[in-house]
């Protein structure tokens, strides 16, 4: 059974740059059948979907974050990461990571089907 | 980016009764659609995915299917764990979008 796990701080500063990674068990992070995304969920915006990234190190960005957001792959850890910059307030949320079950039959699919437990980061001073 | 919205805020229901969750897209599309299920304190759940598929190891008891740009998510026969709040995600396009999520409650 694959597992993940996000770890990272839970209070970060304004203006600064938040990291979090996420570890991935039970399961191979150089899978072909997956990329690996970032999901947020707060109060204001409900969820939403930050970012993926394939073990190759191909991403693909939510337009409204992609100025502000890095994802990265260590598949020797098997883990993968998120770099968001100049925080706000409004970036605090419960920030997920999420296996993506990818693949096309008649047309592309993307969805998530293992998530991590999620980890609160509030942005504040 | 496509808009997704869901209907109702929250849906009052007894056990044993049969629940009917819908979710509306800004555009036309077919099948590129989940539904996820969160209760407190939890990350979501995958329950299904391609509009009707069933996710391993989701009970029989739901079920999707589409019709236009309107798709339904049926719980029936309502379980005391099937009180949750309950998201639709369209991967049709990028970026992928969620709908704001119904609660179904105890009525």
């Amino acid at each position: 059974q694959v597992q993940l796990q996000e770890s990272g701080p839970g209070l970060v500063k304004p203006s600064q740059t938040l990291s979090l990674t996420c570890t991935v068990s039970g399961g191979s992070i150089r899978s072909s059948s997956y990329y690996w995304s970032w999901i947020r969920q707060s109060a204001g915006k409900g969820l939403e979907w930050i970012g993926l990234i394939y073990s190759s190190g191909t991403t693909n960005y939510n337009p409204s974050l992609k100025s502000r957001v890095t994802l990265s792959v260590d598949t020797s850890k098997n883990q993968f990461s998120l770099k968001l910059s100049s925080l706000t307030a409004a970036d605090t949320a419960v920030y997920y990571c999420a296996r993506t079950r990818w693949g096309r039959n008649s047309s592309w699919y993307h969805y998530f089907d293992y998530w991590g437990q999620g980890t609160l980061v509030t942005v504040s001073s | 980016e496509i808009v997704m919205t869901q209907s109702p805020a929250t849906l009052s229901v007894s056990p044993g009764e049969r629940a009917t969750l819908s979710c509306r897209a800004s555009q036309s599309f077919s099948s590129t659609l989940a539904w996820y299920q969160q209760k407190p304190g939890q990350a979501p759940r995958l329950l299904i995915y391609g509009a009707s598929t069933r996710a391993t190891g989701i009970p029989a008891r739901f079920s999707g299917s589409e019709s236009g740009t309107e798709f339904t998510l049926t719980i029936n026969s309502l379980q005391s764990e099937d009180f949750a709040v309950y998201y639709c995600q369209q991967y049709n396009n990028w970026p992928f979008t969620f709908g704001p999520g119904t609660k179904v409650d105890f009525k």
